[in-house]
């Protein structure tokens, strides 16, 4: 069975950093992609960032582009995000998803995890 | 950036009403188009994908069509369990981009 589970989320000042992680498994983890997408209160889903099965290859949203930064560790399972320059409106619960795996197109998720809340506020 | 415009943006509909929910993408994308469910303090829930194939575990009441850059999700016949957000995202290039919801309400 396919799990993932995310952790690190809290309050944080703004132009402060947190990490956050993802944790898989029930899967291959290092033959897929990761993607993580959030939703801020109120408003709707927004991807933030990718990276391959490798790690070789990360892309972003603009929004975020600079400022965040995803990684994995296959050896461990387990995917992170770490956010710098937070800004009141990187206020969201962040999301990660299992996304296609080798070879494939990417974007389509079928799995996620439960969300891990994210609030940037003095 | 691809944009994805739904229509409407909420509706009220009654259990046993048929309801059908459209999303516009901005430019072709030709069949790369997912549908997603979202109750609050739930993670979305991938119904359709490839426009019109039902995820695995979705009850067929689910539908989606459409390609190019008109799209069209159907629910033949709301049951309670229903009342939900629904997005549409293309996953044609990156950035991947959702439509603005649309949530049906009783």
């Amino acid at each position: 069975e396919v799990q993932l589970l995310e952790s690190g989320g809290g309050l944080v000042q703004p132009g402060g950093s947190l990490r956050v992680s993802c944790a898989a498994s029930g899967f291959t983890f290092s033959s897929y992609a990761m993607s993580w997408v959030r939703q801020a209160p109120g408003k709707g889903l927004e991807w933030v960032s990718v990276i391959s099965d490798s790690g070789g290859k990360t892309y972003y949203a603009d929004s975020v582009k600079g400022r965040f930064t995803i990684s994995r560790d296959n050896s461990k399972n387990t995917m992170y995000l770490q956010m710098n320059s937070l800004r009141a409106e990187d206020t969201a619960v962040y999301y990660c998803a299992k996304d296609g795996p080798t070879g494939s197109s990417w974007y389509k998720w079928a799995y996620w995890g439960q969300g891990t809340l994210v609030t940037v506020s003095s | 950036d691809i944009q994805m415009t739904q229509s409407p943006s909420s509706l009220s509909a009654s259990v046993g009403d048929r309801v059908t929910i459209t999303c516009r993408a901005s430019q072709s994308i030709g069949s790369y188009l997912n549908w997603y469910q979202k109750k609050p303090g739930k993670a979305p829930n991938l119904l359709i994908y490839t426009a019109s194939s039902l995820q695995t575990g979705v009850p067929s009441r689910f539908s989606g069509s459409g390609s190019g850059t008109d799209f069209t999700l159907t629910i033949s016949s709301l049951q309670p369990e229903d009342f939900a957000t629904y997005y549409c995202q293309q996953n044609y290039n990156t950035p991947p981009t959702f439509g603005q919801g649309t949530k049906v309400e009783i």
